[in-house]
């Protein structure tokens, strides 16, 4: 089975510019979740979305948005960015009422 | 808001040599998990523990679950250069089994 993918891989983006990330979770997981890492707060909870309905919500400003659809591919998407916004954002799927999360590679989002 | 503790932030280590890393969370868990990340890669699931007491063992890792569901501990015995990376922890938030709240993780370096 294919494992979790992310694209793009890196960006580049200045501040006030907006930017979308995709996910397309393993085939048959309809869970998909996104966080942001950063070296100062570590891995953080953004979302987390099922049959196209964000179920879950993190403390993130409303700058950052997602989507699923109905094949289960996932976007998320941040705008007026900010320079604490560089980061790696990591999508993780999982099998619904199984607790083991697949991540991606993750995007790497500089913000200049 | 929840939170989850993760110490030391740092181990280096010689090869051959034990590791342990400890997790505290400020809420009960319903389970834990952990997650080992390399550098530049991506968090990889290693193990959910669920019950109160848990013990379980793959090869030279072992992780305990404590007594009262707060707190969690990964023993590594004579560590490898293949161990190195970051060890999570995470246990879920705000009741649901799908928003992870993750310790700031352990780093571990072996010195061959």
């Amino acid at each position: 089975k294919a494992g979790v993918t992310q694209t793009p891989r890196y960006l580049i983006k200045t501040r006030g510019q907006q930017v979308t990330l995709s996910c397309s979770p393993i085939s048959g997981h309809r869970s998909v979740s996104w966080y942001q890492q950063t070296p100062g707060q570590g891995l953080q909870f953004l979302f987390e979305y099922f049959s196209e309905t964000q179920r879950n919500k993190g403390n993130f400003p409303g700058r950052f948005s997602g989507r699923q659809f109905s094949n289960s591919r996932s976007e998320m998407n941040v705008s007026t960015l900010e320079l604490g916004d560089s980061a790696l954002y990591l999508c993780a799927s999982q099998i619904d009422r199984v607790h083991e999360q697949f991540f991606g590679p993750g995007t790497r989002l500089t913000v200049l | 808001g929840q939170q989850v503790m993760q110490i030391p932030q740092y181990q280096h280590v010689q090869e051959g040599e034990d590791f342990t890393t400890y997790c505290n969370s400020s809420t009960t868990l319903s389970n834990i998990q952990w997650y080992k990340q390399r550098p530049g890669g991506h968090p990889v699931f290693l193990i959910q523990l669920v019950k109160s007491g848990e013990v379980k063992k793959q090869k030279r890792l072992t992780f305990q679950f404590g007594e009262a569901k707060k707190n969690s501990s990964l023993h590594i015995t004579a560590t490898q250069t293949t161990d190195v990376g970051t060890y999570f922890c995470a246990g879920p938030s705000g009741g649901s089994n799908y928003k992870l709240t993750f310790g700031k993780g352990t780093l571990l370096t072996v010195n061959p």
